[in-house]
């Protein structure tokens, strides 16, 4: 069964400093990865998404990421942060024969001035 | 494009009362769409996976019959919470497919309080 572990439940950071969300994920096919961003009390808003191809992701809002298959991680960057950017991110993954998109716990970035 | 719209974003009923929640794809037709569960500061679990014309797959754990889902129609799915009690307050949110590359949409979500 496919799964995401984001190890950090929050994560400060002041403001124009760069920041790196960790997404770990354990599947035994091919995958399908995704982040999300949740402002409170809304929906979900795609940030960015590797299907195949390059590595390196770029996504909306100045983020990026990277998927690394020797370390099953897909971490989300951004390198200067700002007040805006504080919500809730959570790293997903597609697996196999599967359509259902899994969840992983959800990290808050919390923005400083 | 791939908008889907969620009403209510917030309702509040009596225990004991069903309350339905009602999630619409606006410029795409969805056959497949989801309904996940979220509980303050956690992630989202998914309850169940509705596709248009056939009865929905729920998960693990899921009570169906408490969790009515329908999906008529190509650009509506509802969840009926039946019964509801305070236990089941929580953030409701819908997800539809658009078909497009693995792209998924989400409602805006619904907040539901049992009193």
């Amino acid at each position: 069964a496919q799964s995401v572990t984001q190890l950090d439940s929050q994560v400060p950071v002041f403001e124009e400093a760069p920041v790196e969300l960790r997404c770990n994920y354990s599947s035994s096919v091919s995958v399908y990865l995704f982040w999300y961003v949740q402002y409170p009390n809304q929906g979900l808003q795609l940030l960015l998404k590797y299907l195949s191809g390059s590595t390196l992701v770029k996504g909306i809002n100045g983020f990026e990421a990277e998927f690394n298959k020797s370390q099953t991680s897909f971490h989300l960057r951004k390198p200067s942060v700002h007040i805006s950017d504080t919500a809730e991110y959570f790293c997903a993954v597609i697996g196999g024969a599967t359509n259902k998109l899994i969840f992983g716990t959800g990290t808050l970035l919390a923005v400083q001035p | 494009g791939a908008v889907v719209s969620q009403h209510p974003s917030r309702v509040i009923c009596k225990s004991g009362t069903s309350v339905k929640i009602e999630c619409r794809s606006l410029d795409f037709q969805a056959t497949t769409m989801f309904w996940y569960r979220q509980f303050p500061k956690q992630s989202l679990m998914l309850m169940a996976t509705s596709n248009e014309g056939s009865k929905a797959t729920y998960e693990q754990g899921v009570e169906k019959d408490k969790f009515l889902i329908n999906h008529a129609s190509l650009t509506l799915s509802t969840l009926t919470v039946t019964s509801a009690h305070p236990e089941d307050s929580s953030f409701y949110i819908c997800s539809a497919r658009t078909g497009i590359a693995y792209g998924y949409t989400f409602g805006s979500g619904t907040r539901l309080t049992v009193v």
